[in-house]
């Protein structure tokens, strides 16, 4: 199957600095990125859907100039976090369409973040 | 927004037995996707259901889509303790020009050896 990588894999940062989080799909274009959140024993929200070469859509209650998303590139997709506070600490997972159509997604294996 | 009803949320079985988990919505959906998510990992795709009605093995994995489109269900057979993890469910479907799921909150396998 196609294949989804995250950078970093954890990341400690201290309250009120910015965090930067890579999605990249390995061996396919992806037009389409989605960025999630889990909470612990919780199950994955949707945050925002990427675009490449557009602006990203934001689920309702996510604030956009809180979690900036760039999608520069057919393969290449980032979550920044800023001015992070403990309450973002959580996992961040991102996932992309494949070419095999839009009926699938394919995650990367997420970014640990803990803000102090 | 659309949300689906996963159950059970967690289950306790002996090795070799078979497992049953099934997700319900009130909202139909156009595909119906299982995946199982390992502690610190992302999720993986197991099986993914396209028409109502579609059953679809892999493996141990069998899967179906519910004629209504709105519930489907996923029975693992002869459970081995590999098997442990949780298993989301997800609901595909079209809106505002992209595509989403929406997920399940999981069930919480363990198999007891």
């Amino acid at each position: 199957g196609a294949v989804v990588s995250q950078h970093p894999s954890r990341v400690i940062c201290k309250s009120g600095t910015s965090v930067k989080i890579e999605c990249r799909s390995l061996d396919f274009q992806a037009t389409t990125m989605f960025w999630y959140r889990q909470f612990p024993k919780q199950s994955l929200m949707l945050m925002a859907t990427s675009n490449e070469g557009s602006k990203a859509t934001y689920e309702q209650g996510v604030e956009k100039d809180k979690f900036l998303i760039n999608h520069a590139s057919l393969t290449l997709s980032t979550l920044t976090v800023t001015s992070a506070h403990p309450e973002d600490s959580s996992f961040y997972i991102c996932s992309a369409i494949g070419t095999s159509g839009p009926d699938t997604q394919y995650f990367g294996p997420g970014t640990r973040l803990t803000v102090l | 927004g659309q949300q689906l009803n996963q159950s059970p949320q967690s289950m306790f079985i002996q090795e070799g037995e078979d497992v049953s988990m099934n997700c319900t919505s009130s909202s139909i959906f156009n595909t119906w996707l299982w995946y199982k998510q390992d502690p610190g990992e992302g999720p993986v795709l197991l099986i993914a259901l396209y028409k109502a009605g579609e059953l679809t093995s892999n493996g141990r994995l069998t899967a179906q889509f519910g004629i209504t489109r709105k519930d489907s269900f996923l029975n693992i057979s002869a459970s081995i303790p590999s098997d442990v993890g949780i298993y989301f469910c997800a609901g595909g479907s079209s809106g505002a020009g992209s595509y989403q799921l929406t997920f399940g909150k999981g069930t919480k396998l363990s198999v007891i050896p």
